[in-house]
C-alpha cells in the first residue's frame, strides 16, 4: 500500500448507528488531518494531530471522536449522527517541519451517507 | 466576506485550450498557496505548492500568485479531456489549510 488509504470507502448508516472511519497513511508523517467535503462547500477541516497529539478542533460537534494512537493511523468513531453529516470524509497527512501545514496528501475519502 | 473566493463554475473548454482558473484572498497571513486536483469520486490531489509571489511553471501547469493584489492563479496549457476535473486552491495559515469551494472545469475534445 503506497499513500493514504481509507476504509470503507462507503458507509450508510442509521442515526442510532456506531461505526469508525479508518485512515492509514505510508508516507511516515507526522501529520493526519480529518476534513469533510459537502457539495459545493469547500473542505471544512475536523480534526489536526500532531505527533499523534490533537493541535485542533474545528468546533466539530461530540459526535464525531477522533483517535490518533500513532503516526500513521488516524480513526474518526460516529455515533448518533444527523442526516446533515452525510458527506465525503477525507484524511490528509503532511510533514509540517518549519513551513507550518506542509504539502498534504489526500486519501479517496469515506462516503457516508446517514439515513 | 469568505477567506477564499473561487468561481465554482462550470468552465467548459474545448480541447488545446489555455486554461484559467482564479481564486482571491482576504487575509494577508496565508503563506503557501497550493492547487488540488479532485477528480470524481476521488480525494484531492497535489498540484501545485508554492510561498512567494511570481510563476512556478511544472509541465503544462503554471501557478502563478500575486500578494500584493491577493490573487492567485492556475494556468492550464494545451489542456486535455483528462483534465476535467473539480480544481481546489488552497491556502496555509499556521497549521491549517483554507480551501475555495473549487472550480470544476470541463475539457470537450
Amino acid at each position: 500500500e503506497t499513500g493514504v488509504t481509507q476504509t470503507p470507502r462507503h458507509l450508510v448508516m442509521g442515526m442510532t448507528n456506531k461505526k469508525s472511519l479508518k485512515c492509514e497513511q505510508h508516507l511516515g508523517h507526522n501529520a493526519m488531518y480529518w476534513y469533510k467535503q459537502s457539495a459545493k462547500k469547500p473542505l471544512e477541516l475536523m480534526f489536526v494531530y500532531n505527533f499523534k497529539e490533537q493541535t485542533e478542533n474545528n468546533s466539530v460537534p461530540s459526535r464525531f471522536s477522533p483517535e490518533c494512537p500513532n503516526s500513521s493511523h488516524l480513526f474518526l468513531h460516529l455515533h448518533t449522527l444527523q442526516p446533515e453529516d452525510s458527506a465525503l470524509y477525507l484524511c490528509a497527512s503532511s510533514d509540517p517541519g518549519l513551513a507550518g501545514v506542509g504539502e498534504q496528501y489526500f486519501g479517496p475519502g469515506t462516503r457516508l451517507t446517514v439515513t | 466576506q469568505k477567506e477564499v473566493e473561487q468561481d465554482p463554475g462550470p468552465l467548459s473548454v474545448p480541447e488545446g485550450a489555455i486554461v484559467s482558473l482564479n481564486c482571491t484572498y482576504s487575509n494577508s497571513a496565508f503563506q503557501y498557496f497550493m492547487w488540488y486536483r479532485q477528480y470524481s469520486r476521488k480525494g484531492p490531489e497535489l498540484l501545485m505548492y508554492t510561498y512567494s509571489s511570481g510563476n512556478k511553471e511544472d509541465g503544462r501547469f503554471t501557478a502563478q500568485v500575486d500578494k500584493s493584489s491577493k490573487y492567485i492563479s492556475l494556468f492550464i496549457r494545451d489542456s486535455q479531456p483528462s483534465d476535467s476535473a473539480t480544481y481546489l486552491c488552497a491556502m496555509s495559515k499556521g497549521n491549517k489549510l483554507v480551501f475555495g469551494a473549487g472550480t470544476i472545469l470541463r475539457v470537450k475534445s
